[in-house]
């Protein structure tokens, strides 16, 4: 099966920096993906990662290490709508084409 | 870009009767379309995976007869809860691989759903 953790809270203030870590246990890993999810609503897609590496996207940034099955979204200068859940998933080789395996999911709070 | 809509957003039914909830992908054409089913604060739980012009496959314990799927059309994927009990009170939510470079999902906007 396919194992992928990441914690469950996390807060920061306004401005700040904040790395949310996803770690994963898969065979045949064939991508990964960040999603940003607000309360009652549908899950958006950040960023996807398939080589090692930083993916910088305007004020996010997700990383990837293959080796270590290990990956980190990054979220600066931090804005109080970036509260919300962020969802780390994998894509795996041999499965439906599309079908993800979704983390738990970070509620991020970020505070004035 | 690509938008798949969810039809109801909300509904409020009776326990024992059944519920059917749609879902359309409106730019594209999507052969498999994907079912979650997401509890408070949890993630997203994949029920099944919608197949266009075949059956659904299910994820390990979810009751087949119970969550019916049926994949019409290149374009529409209807999840019907049958004789649904307070405890399939939850967000469902539906979606589509979008064929670009990522291949990334497309979500619905979810449905809530709760029985009385």
């Amino acid at each position: 099966g396919q194992n992928i953790d990441q914690p469950t809270e996390m807060t920061a203030t306004e401005g700040a920096i904040v790395q949310i870590n996803c770690t994963y246990q898969t065979s045949g890993f064939n991508g990964l993906f960040w999603y940003q999810q607000h309360a009652g609503e549908a899950p958006t897609f950040l960023s996807y990662n398939v080589l090692d590496g930083l993916e910088e996207k305007g004020r996010f940034s997700s990383f990837l290490s293959r080796s270590k099955g290990y990956s980190y979204l990054l979220l600066k200068e931090l804005q109080m709508k970036d509260s919300a859940s962020y969802l780390c998933a994998v894509s795996v080789r041999g499965s439906t084409l599309g079908r993800l395996y979704f983390g738990r999911g970070t509620q991020l709070t970020v505070w004035p | 870009g690509a938008v798949v809509s969810q039809h109801p957003s909300r509904v409020i039914c009776k326990s024992g009767t059944s519920v059917k909830i749609e879902c359309r992908s409106l730019d594209f054409q999507a052969t498999t379309m994907f079912w979650y089913r997401q509890f408070p604060k949890q993630s997203l739980m994949l029920m099944a995976t919608s197949n266009e012009g075949s059956k659904a496959t299910y994820e390990q314990g979810v009751e087949k007869d119970k969550f019916l799927i049926n994949h019409a059309s290149l374009t529409l994927s209807t999840l019907t809860v049958t004789s649904a009990h307070p405890e399939d009170s939850s967000f469902y939510i539906c979606s589509a691989p979008s064929g670009r470079l990522y291949n990334e999902q497309f979500f619905g906007p979810g449905t809530r759903l709760t029985v009385l």
